[in-house]
């Protein structure tokens, strides 16, 4: 069975930096490609950029340029998301999502992680 | 890519045929746009993919069509568990967009 099992909730200060984590099984992991989206309330999905999981490259949308970096472990088969310089507009469900090639649709995605951001 | 979706939400009954409607901002090459149903407190489930390709394991009740900046997705007879949002995506050009969805509820 496919799966991406995401880290837990987390509750940040602004200022402060998060990092997400995406583990995945069930496929040859270095043969996909991951990607990071959010979600804030009551708004659609929001791409935030790509990982090839085997090479390691990566694209980030542009405004999360400076921000943000994503990596992987092929040894754990986890992918990493870490986010700087929070602000409350930051709270959101971060989801990862598997591709199998660079440009089609998401086919698995993670259940998603809980972003708190608050004073 | 702006995609904006219409209706905001269709009310319909159990049984009914649902239209959706996607509209893109700029011409969506090689049909790169895609369907998602999200029910609440659920990671969006993938339907349609290429603009007509149902995804694997997705009733033949769902289907896609569409070119260029018109898609629309048709669910021929609503069954209870269809009732959720429904979004569409490009996956085109970077960075890849979604439209704000549209609701499916029950009249």
């Amino acid at each position: 069975q496919v799966l991406l099992v995401q880290s837990g909730a987390e509750v940040k200060k602004p200022g402060a930096s998060m990092k997400l984590s995406c583990k995945a099984s069930g496929y040859t992991f270095t043969s996909y490609y991951i990607h990071w989206l959010r979600q804030a309330p009551g708004q659609g999905p929001e791409w935030m950029g790509i990982i090839n999981a085997s090479g390691g490259s990566t694209t980030y949308a542009p405004q999360f340029l400076g921000r943000v970096t994503v990596t992987r472990d092929t040894s754990t088969n986890t992918v990493f998301l870490e986010l700087n310089s929070l602000t409350s507009e930051d709270t959101a469900v971060y989801y990862c999502a598997r591709t199998g090639e660079e440009w089609v649709a998401f086919d698995i995605w993670g259940h998603g992680t809980v972003v708190t951001v608050s004073s | 890519i702006v995609l904006t979706q219409s209706p905001g939400t269709l009310s319909l009954s159990p049984g009914e045929r649902a239209t959706l409607s996607c509209r893109a901002s700029q011409f969506i090459s090689r049909d790169s746009l895609a369907w998602y149903q999200q029910k609440p407190g659920q990671a969006p489930r993938l339907l349609i993919y290429a603009s007509i390709d149902r995804a694997t394991g997705i009733p033949d009740r769902f289907s896609g069509s569409g070119s260029g900046t018109d898609f629309t997705l048709t669910i021929s007879r609503l069954e209870p568990e269809d009732f959720a949002v429904y979004y569409c995506q490009q996956y085109d050009r970077s960075p890849r967009t979604f439209g704000q969805g549209t609701k499916v509820e029950i009249k």
